[in-house]
């Protein structure tokens, strides 16, 4: 079963407009963690933002914030003040069992995200 | 800056070739991962190594053999591959939890190397 679902292939946002892309998870695993990481066309994944399943808040870094709605297994993540640098490959990641673990990091199919002026 | 380096960042080589490529992090990881991406998919786990032991294959090819000479390096050697294996090999590193302290599980990549299969 698909544990990770990303549900835009592809994306489209105006520079400085903000822009959500979806995941939505699924795990019985009472800890885990949520990964979002951008791939540009050259090839590197650059981690953006972390959630773990019992953090009380949503997680925010500079301009990137994750939605983390628990009950629907879902942690969209928020770019606001988009820039053109953005567009680029966007996976959502999971990462099952606690932080101790050096544990599998499943990855969605993807999101790719373009940035026009 | 990366802080994970991968050579080469690209190959080509033929059915019959045997070739290694090599990662490398300083940041006191104990953790590196091999993760394969065909084109417009994610990436795929291959081999984990946790403190220089293999820990996870996820039912890899022999064809694909992965060392870990000491903690800061890891290689992938491959012999004998298929067309189909033509793909982008990224290398990460984490902090094993083991080591102790909180840290969130995340994964450093490398830029990867880009192997083309003849």
């Amino acid at each position: 079963a698909q544990k990770i679902t990303q549900t835009q292939p592809g994306m489209f946002v105006q520079e400085k407009e903000a822009v959500t892309l979806d995941c939505t998870y699924d795990t019985s695993d009472p800890s885990y963690g949520l990964f979002w990481y951008k791939q540009p066309s050259s090839g590197e994944m650059i981690f953006l933002i972390y959630q773990g399943s019992y953090d009380q808040q949503n997680a925010t870094e500079g301009r990137y914030s994750l939605n983390f709605q628990k009950a629907r297994k879902s942690a969209n993540l928020v770019i606001s003040a988009s820039q053109l640098g953005d567009s680029a490959m966007y996976f959502c990641a999971m990462r099952e069992g606690g932080t101790y673990n050096t544990d599998k990091l499943i990855f969605g199919t993807g999101t790719r995200l373009q940035v026009f002026p | 800056d990366t802080e994970v380096t991968q050579t080469p960042k690209h190959l080509v080589m033929g059915m019959t070739n045997k070739k290694s490529l090599k990662c490398e992090q300083h940041m006191g990881h104990r953790a590196m991962y091999w993760y394969k991406q065909k084109a417009k998919k994610p990436p795929e786990l291959m081999f984990v190594y946790s403190y220089e032991k293999l820990s996870i294959n996820e039912s890899v090819p022999s064809r694909f053999s992965p060392e870990c000479p000491n903690s800061s390096l890891l290689n992938l050697h491959l012999h004998a591959l298929q067309p189909e294996d033509s793909a982008l090999y990224l290398c990460a590193s984490s902090q094993e939890g083991l080591a102790g302290g909180y840290h969130t599980g995340e994964l450093f990549f490398g830029e990867g190397s880009r192997l083309t299969v003849l």
